[in-house]
């Protein structure tokens, strides 16, 4: 079947530097992306989202990236601070309503 | 205020038994979702509600039976647990399943535990 993401990488970033999360996925049908935080002991929280129709949207630190060509979608966080350690998923909306498939996430660890 | 809220936080339990999760949403929101994820941190959509009528149902064993007495709570039992079933829970809700774009928001998580 169609997959989205990784199996559970760890990503080690310095407190300060730049951090860069990658995730592929497969079901090109597939127009609304989102990503999406876990921290320790909590559920998941909404980062940023970006439409099919898109290629990169910005927020507060954070940057996607969406490319369809090769179906990649990343996650770029600026200047990591500790509290941005988390498992970090995206996920691909597949249809109208609502279904989320969710990628295997990546592991973040910001040492000081 | 928390928006979506589930009790217990964590339960333990016995193979066999049956067992209730709940789910609460105070953000006004037509859509509420459960998902499993397990022990490698995998996470999968197992039911969604859209104004209580059931939308999304994934491939759950049929022990597994969702509950929506208002748009605002989502239940979740599970009848002859099986240690397969250890996973943490999380309930979420959405705006509106009809706009694919809507965020999704996600309670606590419930640890399930089943010896």
């Amino acid at each position: 079947g169609e997959s989205v993401g990784l199996h559970l990488p760890t990503l080690s970033v310095q407190e300060g530097d730049n951090s860069i999360i990658n995730c592929a996925y497969s079901n090109s049908a597939s127009d609304y992306f989102i990503w999406y935080k876990q921290e320790s002991g909590k559920g998941p929280q909404f980062i940023i989202d970006i439409r099919s129709n898109m290629d990169k949207r910005q927020g507060q630190r954070v940057t996607v990236l969406l490319n369809k060509t090769v179906k990649h979608l990343s996650l770029q966080i600026a200047a990591t601070q500790p509290g941005d350690s988390a498992v970090y998923f995206c996920a691909e909306n597949e249809d109208s309503w609502g279904k989320l498939q969710f990628g295997a996430g990546t592991q973040v660890v910001v040492t000081p | 205020d928390t928006a979506v809220s589930q009790t217990p936080k964590y339960l333990v339990t016995q193979m066999g038994n049956d067992k209730s999760i709940k789910c609460e949403q105070n953000l006004g929101h037509d859509t509420m979702y459960w998902y499993k994820q397990d022990s490698k941190k995998f996470l999968k959509i197992m039911f969604s509600y859209n104004n209580k009528e059931l939308i999304i149902n994934e491939t759950v064993p049929n022990r597994f039976s969702p509950k929506s007495p208002d748009k605002a709570h989502l239940n979740l039992h599970i009848n002859s647990l099986e240690l397969g079933d250890s996973a943490v829970y999380f309930c979420a809700s959405s705006p509106s399943a009809a706009l694919s774009t809507d965020t999704q928001y996600f309670g606590p998580g419930t640890r399930l535990t089943v010896l």
